[in-house]
């Protein structure tokens, strides 16, 4: 069966402070990886997606960046945090192939910066 | 993409059967109607979907207009554990396979 990772669970960050998140699915090969946030009492936002190692899209213009270096890992990136950056990211995978298909999330990662 | 149009929030008794409304009159021959729903704290979780018939799952059913512009997310049962953010989503099954959520419907169960 598959499964997806994110970690770390939880993380405090002083602003200017740099960023890694980190996701990985097990179980799987070739999968669509995504990268979500959710403010705080808002609504999911897609950052990032990819269809392949080392192919990576951006949704909106931010201080984040992705990275895909193996084909089940995907990580969240950001050489200084803003205030702004605070949320509950998100990572997803999906399969292409018929009208089943189904993006699965992590268990997320709740980021706060001071 | 087509878009979407949801209530904000609804309550519903527990153990009464819900009906979540979903409004996408610009939907094109090709999307698909998903329904996800987000436990608190959690990820969204696949609910169901379905392209022009009814379908029904252990989790749900989903009833589509004839015309397709609008849809219905059906629980049966309500319990407090179904108190969640549900999100009806059109989706293109392209290469890319964006998931672009809009707002959703915060379902509150009394108990």
């Amino acid at each position: 069966s598959q499964t997806i990772h994110q970690w770390p669970a939880t993380l405090v960050q002083p602003v200017g402070s740099p960023l890694s998140l980190e996701c990985t699915v097990e179980g799987t090969s070739n999968p669509n990886l995504y990268w979500y946030r959710q403010a705080a009492g808002r609504g999911l936002q897609l950052l990032f997606y990819s269809v392949g190692i080392g192919q990576i899209s951006s949704e909106v213009p931010q201080n984040l960046s992705a990275s895909r270096p193996q084909d089940r890992q995907f990580i969240l990136s950001s050489k200084k945090l803003l205030l702004s950056d605070s949320g509950f990211y998100l990572c997803a995978w999906s399969v292409v192939g018929g009208s089943t298909d189904t993006q699965y999330f992590g268990p997320g990662t709740r980021l706060t910066v001071l | 993409d087509a878009k979407t149009t949801q209530p904000n929030s609804m309550e519903s008794n527990e153990e009464e059967p819900v009906h979540l409304p979903c409004n996408h009159s610009t939907i094109s021959g090709t999307d698909y109607i998903h329904w996800y729903r987000q436990l608190p704290s959690q990820g969204p979780e696949y609910v169901i979907h379905g392209l022009t018939s009814n379908v029904n799952n252990r989790m749900a059913s989903l009833a589509i207009a004839e015309d397709r512009k609008s849809s219905t997310l059906i629980l049966h049962r309500a319990t407090l554990r179904d108190a969640a953010v549900y999100y009806c989503i059109l989706r293109v099954l392209n290469r890319d396979d964006k998931i672009i959520f809009g707002k959703g419907t915060r379902l509150h169960i009394l108990p």
